[in-house]
């Protein structure tokens, strides 16, 4: 099974910022690499699928990059919607997995 | 309207049964592989199982085999989990989420989330 690690846990930003957050994983994943936003008391939403492709309506300001076993999700302009958690995730054998999440907090 | 509802969560003893429902408005069901995840309070998101867009497939992760079922009927646009011999360790919100691609295009992306029911096991 594939381990994914997200880092930092916790990032402490201010409004404006450039966010950057890390997903590790325990082996090469290929392409397949999706990121999750989560407000508090709602479901996960779909940013990222195949590393770098926005779902739908998602803004401009979030982009996925990386390749083998490191991944990132940056955020250019850091609004005040984007105070939350991330979860990176990827699915290959019939398994899928979740990171542990890295929360966005105002600095 | 384009949703998930999910239902059925409650609480129940340790040991006991529930078996959860998630009703699908909007889009067609049938042409979709439908997926269970939770998520412990103040913890991270965990995947359950997955069930192919016609039923005749189903995984799971390692950790639900054996206690939870997946299953759907698309002639009820309504997906299903039965969870048996529960745990306190279960106490989580559920939540059931669509797959982005259609029929059996690779890739388990998630664009679509009920907002979950929350199953509590406790004596």
């Amino acid at each position: 099974e594939i381990v994914l690690t997200q880092s930092p846990a916790t990032l402490s930003l201010s409004p404006g910022e450039r966010a950057t957050l890390s997903c590790r994983a325990s082996q090469s994943v290929g392409s397949s690499l999706g990121w999750y936003q989560q407000k508090p008391g709602q479901a996960p939403r779909l940013l990222i699928y195949d590393v770098s492709n926005r779902a739908s309506g998602i803004p401009a300001r979030f982009s996925g990059s990386g390749s083998g076993t490191d991944f990132t999700l940056t955020i250019s302009s850091l609004e005040p919607e984007d105070f939350v958690l991330y979860y990176c995730q990827h699915q290959s054998n019939w398994r899928l997995s979740f990171g542990g999440g890295t929360k966005v907090d105002i600095k | 309207q384009v949703q998930l509802v999910e239902s059925g969560g409650g609480v129940v003893q340790p040991g006991g049964s529930l078996r959860l429902s998630c009703a699908a408005s909007g889009f067609t069901f049938s042409n979709y592989g439908m997926h269970w995840v939770r998520q412990a309070p103040g913890k991270g998101l965990e995947w359950m199982a997955v069930i192919s867009f016609e039923g005749k497939s189903q995984y799971y992760a390692d950790s639900m085999k054996g206690r939870f079922t997946i299953s759907r009927d698309n002639s009820r646009n309504t997906l299903y989990l039965q969870m048996n011999s529960l745990r306190t360790e279960d106490t989580a919100m559920y939540y059931c989420a669509k797959e982005r691609n259609v029929k059996a295009t690779p890739g388990w992306y998630f664009d679509l989330w009920g907002r979950g029911t929350l199953v509590t096991v406790s004596s």
